[in-house]
């Protein structure tokens, strides 16, 4: 199977740091993606990876190991607005379907 | 960027329905997702270049067009309750895994 799995539900404080999982087949594996998806609106792109190791971008940065089918989505000083479901998502090198996990929705309090 | 419509729409359980999708300009895949309320996207099938380029595990009633302009239709026939969720367009610049999705907003069916 495509099995990609991550945490339902996280809660972390306002300013503080929280790190999504997300676990996946390594078997064809290509490459993955971090998607974040505000209720009610349409899944927006945050990063990709292919290689191994750390990608930043801002606040947010992600990272890959691809032998342990791993990858972890890490947002700093967070914000209220941060709020939302990220997805993990798989692309695999026999078909050009992307596959998503579903989704951890993270609850920021005050 | 990828504009659907409608945005909303209410149909009975047996009905037919068909959902537009207009692609973002330059980019000519599109894929076409189910998300039901609480989780991810379920992949229903991908066009490149106006042909059907794979399909997720979702049954024939379920069909597709890509028209040259990268506009695209999702269709359901005998729509059945569990049919109710939000219908996702995405359009890439080019077939192939590496490349991000961009996402419209979706249209949110109900099947009464």
């Amino acid at each position: 199977g495509q099995n990609i799995d991550q945490p339902t539900e996280m809660t972390a404080t306002e300013g503080a740091i929280v790190q999504i999982n997300c676990t996946y087949q390594t078997s064809g594996f290509n490459g993955l993606f971090w998607y974040q998806q505000h209720a009610g609106e349409a899944p927006t792109f945050l990063s990709y990876n292919v290689l191994d190791g750390l990608e930043e971008k801002g606040r947010f940065s992600s990272f890959l190991s691809r032998s342990k089918g791993y990858s972890y989505l890490l947002l700093k000083e967070l914000q209220m607005k941060d709020s939302a479901s990220y997805l993990c998502a798989v692309s695999w090198n026999r078909d050009d379907k992307i596959i998503f996990g579903k989704g951890t929705r993270l609850h920021i309090l005050p | 960027g990828v504009t659907q419509s409608p945005t909303h729409l209410i149909k009975t359980r047996g009905q037919q329905v068909t959902l537009r999708c207009s692609s973002q300009s330059g980019h000519n895949t599109v894929s076409w997702y189910q998300q039901a309320l609480g989780q991810g996207p379920q992949f229903i099938f991908q066009y490149y270049r106006e042909e059907e380029n794979g399909r997720g595990n979702f049954p024939p009633r379920f069909s597709g067009l890509q028209f040259p302009n990268d506009s695209s239709e999702l269709n359901v026939n005998a729509l059945e309750l569990d049919d109710s969720a939000l219908y996702l367009c995405a359009s890439s610049p080019y077939g192939g895994q590496n490349s991000p999705l961009h996402f419209g907003n979706g249209t949110r069916l109900t099947v009464t």
